[in-house]
């Protein structure tokens, strides 16, 4: 059975902080990394797909990194705004359907 | 492109009833999922198709649930007779090929059964 862990589960920061999560997958057969935006009520929003080992994928103010031989991918905000709270979730790509992690539920405090 | 549409947006019926739920992938695409979102447990997968033959149906919960993707522009899900424990919010994916595609979910239907 495909295991992804996220963590922390959920954290809260102040509005201006920079934060950083973790996803770790299996290191055999990897495909891709997925990372997603999920904001309360709505659908997981795509971030950033990462394939190969020491892939580093920036969107505005959120960057992620990527280490296949060892399982495990970074995502970072940098100077968090209350926008920015929403869950985060990884999913790993073999050649199954993607395996998804359990999510960082992120709050930014004003 | 539109996206992924999805509908109804939002259902509500009574325990008993047959729901079914539509959804439309993003034209190209070669692969359509249906998760469901429960507090309990998360993002569930429940059924995908490739080239509109069904994959893998091992996540649906019972024969209660049942999906049909007749053409490669739709696809439907079907609860019979419906419970109130399959109140959740439904969701419909899809991508192009290989586990490199980005995958992409439509807006969902929250259903609730009463």
């Amino acid at each position: 059975i495909l295991n992804v862990e996220q963590s922390p589960q959920s954290l809260h920061v102040q509005e201006g902080d920079s934060t950083n999560f973790t996803c770790s997958f299996p290191s055999s057969n990897f495909y891709a990394l997925h990372w997603y935006r999920w904001e309360t009520a709505k659908s997981p929003e795509a971030l950033f797909v990462m394939t190969l080992n020491g892939d580093e994928k920036k969107k505005g103010r959120i960057s992620a990194t990527l280490n296949t031989k060892e399982g495990y991918s970074y995502l970072y905000i940098k100077g968090s705004q209350p926008e920015d709270s929403a869950t985060y979730l990884c999913a790993f790509s073999g050649n199954t359907p993607l395996v998804f992690g359990k999510g960082t539920r992120l709050s930014v405090i004003a | 492109d539109a996206g992924v549409i999805q509908s109804p947006r939002h259902e509500v019926t009574e325990m008993g009833q047959e729901v079914t739920l539509r959804c439309k992938p993003i034209s190209g695409h070669d692969y359509l999922f249906w998760y469901r979102q429960t507090m309990m447990r998360g993002l569930e997968l429940l059924i995908y198709f490739n080239n509109n033959v069904p994959i893998d149906d091992s996540g649906m919960p019972e024969d209660r649930f049942s999906a049909k993707m007749p053409n490669a522009s739709f696809s439907t899900l079907k609860i019979q007779p419906s419970e109130p424990r399959d109140s959740a919010v439904y969701f419909c994916a899809s991508r192009g090929q290989g586990g490199r595609e980005t995958q992409y979910f439509g807006p969902g239907t929250r259903l609730l059964v009463l």
